[in-house]
């Protein structure tokens, strides 16, 4: 079955450094969105990206995030400058329609130290 | 804008019972509906779906949900658990003001005693 592949399972980097959280959708998927976890807490929406252009974004993407779809099969996340709240899982996930019901990968653990 | 509410953080229920993980939705417009289950250590998966049509919707292991309008729920039933049910499950929405944003739950925690 295919699979979101997400790479590094888990990073850590110092606070105010630069990070990049790559993911590999379903290759037919046209959708594509990022959500975090911070430990014990909900799922939250950080981005959705579609037809090369972010479509929707929640408050906690500010400026410090980015996202980029660079050569037609990775989707990375960007954080410019850590913050110690940013430490959290990162999901990426796909779908081939909004309404289809979302692929996750399993997630990069990042930690910001 | 929608959101989710589940009002059980965590269920205990033992082998084989029944379970009911209850899930409700606030949105003035029609809604999609989802719940994904979470094992430890790993993304989260996709049970079932309510779109449009029949209210009972039926998942993957033996999971299935009903769709209620009027109570706006959507709750997660199974007639007879198993060890391997423990896990986070969390319910979804998103509407029509923006299909393109499924806004999560917190979560219930599933735990089966053996």
């Amino acid at each position: 079955e295919p699979e979101v592949t997400q790479t590094p399972s888990h990073q850590v980097t110092q606070m105010g450094q630069e990070v990049i959280l790559r993911c590999v959708p379903i290759s037919n998927h046209l959708y594509f969105y990022w959500y975090r976890q911070i430990l014990g807490q909900k799922v939250e929406f950080l981005v959705s990206f579609y037809n090369n252009e972010i479509s929707e974004k929640s408050e906690i993407f500010d400026d410090q995030f980015s996202v980029e779809r660079p050569d037609g099969s990775n989707f990375t996340l960007k954080i410019r400058s850590t913050k110690l709240e940013d430490s959290a899982m990162y999901f990426c996930a796909s779908t081939p329609t909004q309404i289809y019901g979302y692929t996750f990968g399993s997630g990069t653990r990042l930690t910001v130290v | 804008a929608q959101s989710v509410t589940q009002l059980d953080s965590q269920v205990p229920v033992f082998e084989e019972a029944p379970v009911e993980l209850r899930c409700n939705y606030s949105s003035s417009v029609s809604v999609y509906l989802f719940w994904y289950v979470q094992y430890p250590n790993q993304g989260l998966q996709l049970l079932l779906k309510y779109l449009s049509g029949s209210t009972l919707v039926i998942g993957i292991n033996g999971f299935e949900a009903e769709f209620n309008k009027s109570q706006t729920s959507f709750h997660l039933r199974k007639p007879s658990v198993h060890i391997s049910d423990t896990a986070e499950y969390f319910c979804a929405v998103s509407d029509a003001t923006s299909y393109d944003k499924v806004i999560f739950g917190p979560g219930t925690s599933l735990s089966v005693i053996p």
